[in-house]
């Protein structure tokens, strides 16, 4: 089976411009995540989708940052403007509907804002 | 609030056990351990659950203290394999929300 698949896995761009990442979650899986990991803040959870219902958003660190699930098998996390500071690498992971809550991750998206 | 693991970093060598800890304020229901290898996604490695019973993988342990706020895992007989930095998860507003540690690096020598 096809895991969680993330694109682009790497992403270089100006400061100011507008960057999406993409999420495919694992089919079936019914609840979905995206985190933010970098050296001095670790692995910090943005937002938590379940049943394509945003849950709780309050990992979003301001409104330049917004996410959608407009299906069970896509989610976009888009910056707008982007900043140095977002630089990071961007994982989505995605859970299953009957299990222990066990979370899969994608590869990730390593962002570089210049 | 994001829960402390200890030690912060581990070296040893193949074939020796290892022990990392992970504690909370407050009492936990469910621990979930996963591990990243340099450059990759974190893995699942197991979940806890407050019964004591364990789902996940069968050369890894963990356990917990008598009040439910501390979880240990336990790394037996380490393989080159197990190198990597171990982060523990636990449940935030829901079950399925996880705050994770900061992590404990692992490093198993030959």
């Amino acid at each position: 089976d096809a895991g969680v698949i993330q694109s682009p896995r790497h992403e270089v761009t100006e400061m100011g411009q507008e960057v999406t990442l993409r999420c495919k979650p694992i089919s079936g899986h019914n609840s979905l995540f995206w985190y933010r990991q970098t050296m001095m803040r670790g692995l910090e959870l943005l937002i938590y989708f379940n049943n394509n219902v945003p849950i709780d958003d309050s990992g979003m660190p301001e409104d330049r940052f917004s996410a959608k699930m407009p299906n069970a098998s896509f989610s976009t996390l888009k910056i707008q403007p982007s900043e140095p500071r977002d630089s990071a690498v961007y994982f989505c992971a995605s859970s299953p509907r009957t299990s222990g809550y066990e979370q899969y991750f994608g590869p990730g998206t390593r962002l570089t804002v210049t | 609030q994001q829960p402390v693991q200890s030690p912060q970093a581990v070296i040893l060598r193949e074939g020796e056990d290892a022990v990392i800890n992970c504690s909370s304020s407050k009492a936990l229901y469910s621990v979930h351990w996963y591990r990243q290898k340099h450059g990759e996604a974190p893995v699942f490695l197991m979940i806890l659950l407050k019964g004591g019973e364990q789902k996940g993988h069968d050369k890894i342990s963990a356990s917990f203290n008598e009040k439910k706020q501390q979880s240990s895992l336990y790394l037996t007989a380490s393989q080159l394999s197990y190198s990597g930095t171990y982060f523990c998860g636990t449940p935030g507003g829901s079950a399925r929300q996880l705050t994770f540690g900061s992590g404990t690096q692992l490093t198993v020598l030959p």
